[in-house]
């Protein structure tokens, strides 16, 4: 059974670094035939892609958050990791991990889609 | 401002078809595999159509999906109470290199 379960702490300060952790069961995170990614809503709003990882550690970030974001693997302990840095108030969102399935033939990232996803967890962002 | 359009409510009866619609260009929804996603707050988001038109499997055939253009389309037959939730389009976009969502469907059922 397939799940993924964000952690990581709930209250982070300007301009200090957001750090979450996603830890993926069911699966192996090096298999060869996903990809990892943070999805994240702010209240109100709509869901935003901040990025993606592949089990070599190559990665895809949104353009918008390219400037401040990290996020990387660990193959050991089957988790990928997401750091956001220097945040402000707008970072304030509900976080979740996802996995990046393949419902045909997948030849490029953008082929892929997100077919499961952790229940997410509230960070917000205090000055 | 979410790049991909949707309307921010639906509503329906038991029984009744409910549409809801997600609007993009010539460089997401025309041209990119459009995914809809069913979500419950506080719930991981969930899957229900992939690649325009396919469903995972468990995800009754009353849920389907299309595209015409630079907009797509979920609809949902037979509507059920447990059916009311958050729906979300999701598609790549090519100009901005990333993936984009709409900014979801609050869907009622009445």
């Amino acid at each position: 059974q397939m799940h993924l379960q964000e952690s990581g702490p709930g209250l982070v300060k300007s301009p200090e670094t957001l750090s979450l952790t996603c830890t993926v069961s069911g699966d192996a995170i090096s298999s060869t035939n996903y990809y990892w990614g943070w999805i994240r809503q702010p209240p109100g709003k709509g869901l935003e892609w901040i990025g993606s990882v592949y089990y070599t550690g190559s990665t895809y970030y949104n353009p918008s958050l390219k400037s401040r974001v990290t996020i990387s693997v660990d193959t050991s302990k089957n988790q990928f990791s997401l750091k956001l840095k220097s945040v402000t108030a707008t970072d304030t969102a509900v976080y979740y991990c996802a996995r990046h399935g393949c419902g045909g033939d997948c030849y490029h990232f953008w082929d892929y889609d997100f077919d499961f996803w952790g229940q997410g967890t509230q960070v917000t962002v205090s000055s | 401002q979410s790049v991909l359009t949707q309307p921010p409510s639906a509503s329906g009866t038991p029984g009744q078809r409910v549409t809801i619609s997600c609007s993009g260009s010539s460089s997401n929804i025309e041209t990119s595999y459009v995914h809809w996603y069913q979500h419950l707050p506080g719930t991981a988001p969930k899957l229900l159509i992939y690649r325009i038109n396919q469903r995972p499997s468990g995800v009754p055939d009353r849920f389907s999906g299309s595209r015409s253009g630079t907009s797509a389309s979920l609809t949902i037959s037979g509507l059920r109470s447990e059916d009311e939730a958050d729906y979300h389009c999701a598609a790549w976009d090519d100009s901005l290199s990333a993936w984009v969502f709409g900014g979801g469907t609050k869907l009622t059922v009445l």
